[in-house]
């Protein structure tokens, strides 16, 4: 049972950049959520989607900020022009709606832009 | 808006003692509750989590009680052991299933 992973691990870039971030669900699951964490802050939620709908964004999530999921399977988030507020830690969950509330993070990207 | 909030961002407690830490919540619509660990360079891990018609769930070593009336819910871990040093999150979901979460209690435990 491989769990949920996320790739880049790590990413530095310069700030007007643009970034792509991978996330690979646990195989059955149909939910797949973005969240971002800050130092000293909890995961704060940024997007999510059912199979490849993307159901709701919060106010976080700027124009720049854009989700995919486009076979309902892994998922894609990207960051244009990046700025220096974009470092954070983004992290990645799946869950297996309406079974549980559970929802399982992978290890996350941690990103700094310079 | 902080909907759930973890006052005690540290908690230092000796090898085998009970630890407790607090969590409350503004959101009358919460209506499950649960509790992540997490260890640096890593994701959160699920731990344990109560749904709102229940005041009480256990798991080994870990309870989690809920007192809605207060808006309060509290993990317990007995007897504590140095691998639960970690940080510990709760978080709380309405029936659209989207997790709100505190800002973290970091427990150590001293041997």
């Amino acid at each position: 049972d491989t769990g949920v992973s996320q790739d880049p691990r790590h990413k530095i870039t310069k700030r007007g950049q643009n970034v792509t971030f991978r996330c690979d669900p646990i195989s059955e699951h149909n939910r797949l959520y973005w969240y971002r964490q800050t130092l000293g802050q909890g995961p704060e939620f940024l997007t999510y989607f059912q199979n490849e709908a993307q159901l709701e964004k919060s106010r976080l999530l700027s124009d720049r900020f854009s989700a995919e999921r486009p076979k309902g399977s892994f998922s894609t988030l990207e960051i244009q022009r990046t700025e220096q507020g974009d470092s954070a830690m983004y992290l990645c969950a799946s869950s297996l709606f309406p079974r549980g509330y559970e929802q399982y993070f992978g290890p996350g990207t941690r990103l700094t832009v310079t | 808006d902080q909907q759930v909030k973890q006052n005690s961002p540290s908690l230092s407690v000796q090898e085998g003692r009970i630890s407790i830490l607090n969590c409350d919540y503004t959101n009358s619509m919460f209506d499950y509750f649960l509790w992540y660990k997490k260890y640096p360079a890593e994701g959160p891990t699920f731990l344990i989590s109560i749904s709102s018609i229940k005041d009480k769930n256990e798991d080994g070593r870990f309870t989690v009680f809920l007192n809605k009336s207060a808006k309060h819910l509290s993990l317990h871990i007995v007897p504590s052991q140095p691998g639960d040093s970690a940080v510990y999150f709760c978080a709380a979901s309405t029936n659209d299933y989207k997790l709100s979460f505190g800002a973290g209690t970091t427990v150590t435990v001293r041997a």
